[in-house]
């Protein structure tokens, strides 16, 4: 079946460590997408990627960063500059950029800290 | 720029009744609509979406919801809660003009009583 993998579901990180968030789709989506979930606040998009080589920054995209080599694959990675890394972390892709595309996603990765 | 206010971060009904979960929309272009459901410790799965062909929009496991341009919602309904409905349930938007930018509410988590 095709789908969205992300892992591993739970990363613990220590005080001034990067951690890297793994997200890989097989399913042919050009556009993929990294979420940041907190209790009663919904998402917020840290970024997104419409094309291989190609990455936008969202809403709260300090702390982060991402690379987009392989069309399957977006990988995050929370740095030690982002100072509340405790979070669901949720990867997302969609056939295109485009507005009338819903989001497929995976089944998120809960980051906490040592 | 277009945003998403839940009603109500806590649902509660009995199974057999009716379900009713609240989504406002602001959006200065006319919008895309979608509802997704969240498990505990899962990722986001589409219930439905809104993209202008049919006011009243069906859904997976008997949920459906009407867009309602002159009261701007697009209210979530389902006629008979199920103990398996008990979830989040996430409301978000879409401006049709700005396909990188979809907004995600708070969520409203719902309980069903036996």
């Amino acid at each position: 079946d095709g789908g969205i993998t992300q892992s591993p579901k739970y990363l613990f990180r220590k005080e001034g460590q990067n951690v890297t968030l793994s997200c890989e789709q097989n399913l042919n989506h050009d556009a993929m997408y990294w979420y940041r979930q907190d209790p009663g606040q919904g998402l917020r998009l840290i970024y997104y990627s419409q094309i291989v080589n190609d990455f936008q920054k969202g809403d709260i995209a300090e702390g982060y960063s991402v690379s987009r080599e392989k069309k399957e694959s977006f990988p995050l990675t929370v740095t030690s500059a982002q100072k509340n890394p405790t979070a669901f972390y949720l990867c997302a892709s969609s056939m295109r950029l485009s507005s009338n595309q819903p989001q497929h996603f995976g089944d998120g990765t809960r980051l906490s800290i040592l | 720029a277009q945003s998403v206010t839940q009603l109500g971060s806590h649902v509660s009904v009995s199974e057999g009744a009716l379900v009713l979960l609240r989504c406002n929309y602001s959006s200065s272009v006319p919008p895309y609509l979608f509802w997704y459901v969240q498990y505990p410790n899962q990722g986001l799965q589409l219930l439905l979406k809104y993209t202008s062909a049919a006011t009243l929009v069906k859904g997976i496991n008997g949920f459906e919801a009407e867009f309602k341009k002159s009261e701007t919602s697009f209210h979530l309904t389902k006629p008979s809660a199920h103990m398996s409905d008990a979830a989040e349930y996430f409301c978000a938007v879409q401006g049709a003009a700005n396909n990188n930018d979809m907004r995600f509410g708070a969520g409203t988590r719902l309980t069903v009583k036996p």
